[in-house]
């Protein structure tokens, strides 16, 4: 079965440089989280998109965007880096309202 | 406040052992689900179990188990018949369902399992 596919898997970045992470979602879910999860850290909740409009919002530094396109892909932007956003970035879709949310591999971001 | 309680942060267990991962939660929802997921060293999140707040019974997917006592808001994670796979961080999890949907975590227990 397909399963949510997270681009890239890697990234390393300099301090004040711009990344952007993307998500494809499970065909036909229509709803994405973004979570993050420092280095020996739970994740934590950053955003959602439902239906292409943002749902939710959670510790999302302003530095950070995100958006839902037509296909339902999702894409977080993270501008002026800073050593403390390395972290993996999961991101997780769901159908509508349904209870379990599936995961992505996550991207590992790594800025120096 | 803090939501998930995971109050192990580390668990040793011998193979074929059945292993039980204790997590408590806070919520003044009615309506609520609870969660289990292994993250293995390479990173992934795998979903495990759920418990939906108005189960009656304890939810079961293979060798996992949910021991779900709501008066006293635990939702302990039992594993079976232990295997040297098993070994990974566990994190239990929560949805409010007046929270939108987001999933909120607990520090997770990290199980290693001896051979």
């Amino acid at each position: 079965a397909a399963g949510v596919i997270q681009s890239p898997r890697h990234l390393i970045k300099e301090k004040r440089e711009t990344a952007t992470l993307k998500c494809y979602p499970i065909p036909r879910h229509d709803t994405v989280y973004w979570y993050q999860q420092g280095p020996g850290q739970d994740p934590q909740f950053l955003i959602s998109f439902y239906e292409k409009m943002q749902s939710d919002k959670g510790s999302i530094p302003d530095r950070f965007s995100a958006q839902q396109f037509s296909d339902y892909h999702s894409e977080l932007n993270m501008s002026s880096l800073e050593l403390g956003d390395s972290a993996l970035y999961f991101c997780a879709s769901t159908r509508g309202k349904t209870y379990e949310q599936y995961f992505g591999p996550g991207t590992r971001l790594t800025v120096t | 406040a803090q939501k998930i309680t995971q109050t192990q942060p580390g668990m040793f267990v011998q193979e074929k052992e059945a292993v039980t991962l204790d997590c408590t939660y806070d919520t003044s929802d009615p309506s609520y689900g609870l969660f289990w997921y292994k993250q293995p060293s390479s990173g992934e999140m795998i979903f495990l179990i759920y418990q939906g707040s108005y189960d009656q019974q304890n939810a079961t997917e293979g060798r996992y188990s949910l021991n779900f006592q709501k008066a006293r808001k635990s939702a302990n994670l039992v594993i079976s018949a232990s295997q040297l796979g098993d070994s990974a961080m566990y994190f239990c999890a929560m949805r409010e369902a007046n929270r939108d949907d987001k999933i909120i975590f607990g520090k997770g227990t990290r199980l290693h399992i001896l051979p």
